[in-house]
């Protein structure tokens, strides 16, 4: 059974940092493209970052780019994302998603929330 | 960049009713890369179709997706209390990767 468990959500203040952490199991890790995928409060479902199989691709929506890095330790089954320079409407719940290999998300995590607020 | 369009918002139904949610993207999308999840209130999203028309695993057959080119529906036939919930399409596209949700549309029942 795949199980994603995220890790790491919380308080942080606008301009600071946050690393969230996904702990993946029930599967083969280094086979499947991994995603951070987050919801805001009254908000939709918007994508964040993708990460290949082997950590050597990434792609990020451009509401993060250049301050989010989603990276992978594949020795761990851990897929990561480091939060930097967070505004206030990065508040979200923080889902980690396994790629089904067609670009879509299969299996999710319960969620971690993030409260961006001074 | 794809932008996904969902319509309506809001659907209200009586139980047992049919339903159709409409997903409508900027330029023409893969049907191998189109899917739709539902996320009920404080729940995790579920993947319910994917490749326009595939059934997730568990997922019940009163569920259906259908739609080519810019044009895609889930479609309900027969609304239960437990499909109280948003539904969202979502694309890839291959070349750049990009990931888009639509805003998702909300089923409710009357």
């Amino acid at each position: 059974e795949v199980q994603l468990l995220e890790s790491g959500g919380g308080l942080v203040q606008p301009g600071g940092s946050r690393r969230l952490s996904c702990a993946a199991s029930g599967f083969t890790f280094t086979t499947y493209s991994m995603s951070w995928v987050r919801k805001a409060p009254w908000k939709g479902l918007e994508w964040v970052a993708a990460i290949s199989g082997s950590g050597d691709r990434t792609n990020y929506a451009d509401s993060v780019k250049g301050r989010f890095t989603i990276s992978r330790d594949n020795s761990k089954n851990t897929l990561s994302l480091q939060m930097n320079s967070v505004r206030d409407d990065d508040t979200a719940v923080y889902y980690c998603a396994k790629d089904n290999s067609y670009g879509n998300f299969e299996s999710w995590g319960q969620g971690t929330l993030v409260t961006v607020s001074s | 960049e794809i932008v996904l369009t969902q319509s309506p918002g809001t659907l209200s139904l009586s139980l047992g009713e049919g339903a159709t949610l409409s997903c409508r993207a900027s330029q023409s999308v893969s049907t191998s890369h189109l899917a739709w999840y539902q996320q009920k209130p404080g729940q995790t999203p579920r993947l319910l179709i994917y490749g326009t028309s595939s059934r997730a695993t568990g997922i019940p057959d009163r569920f259906s997706g259908s739609g080519s080119g810019t044009d895609f529906t889930l479609t309900i036939s027969g609304v239960e209390p437990e499909d109280i919930a948003v539904y969202y399409c979502q694309q890839y596209g291959a070349s750049p990767p990009t990931w888009a949700f639509g805003q998702g549309t909300k089923v409710e029942i009357k």
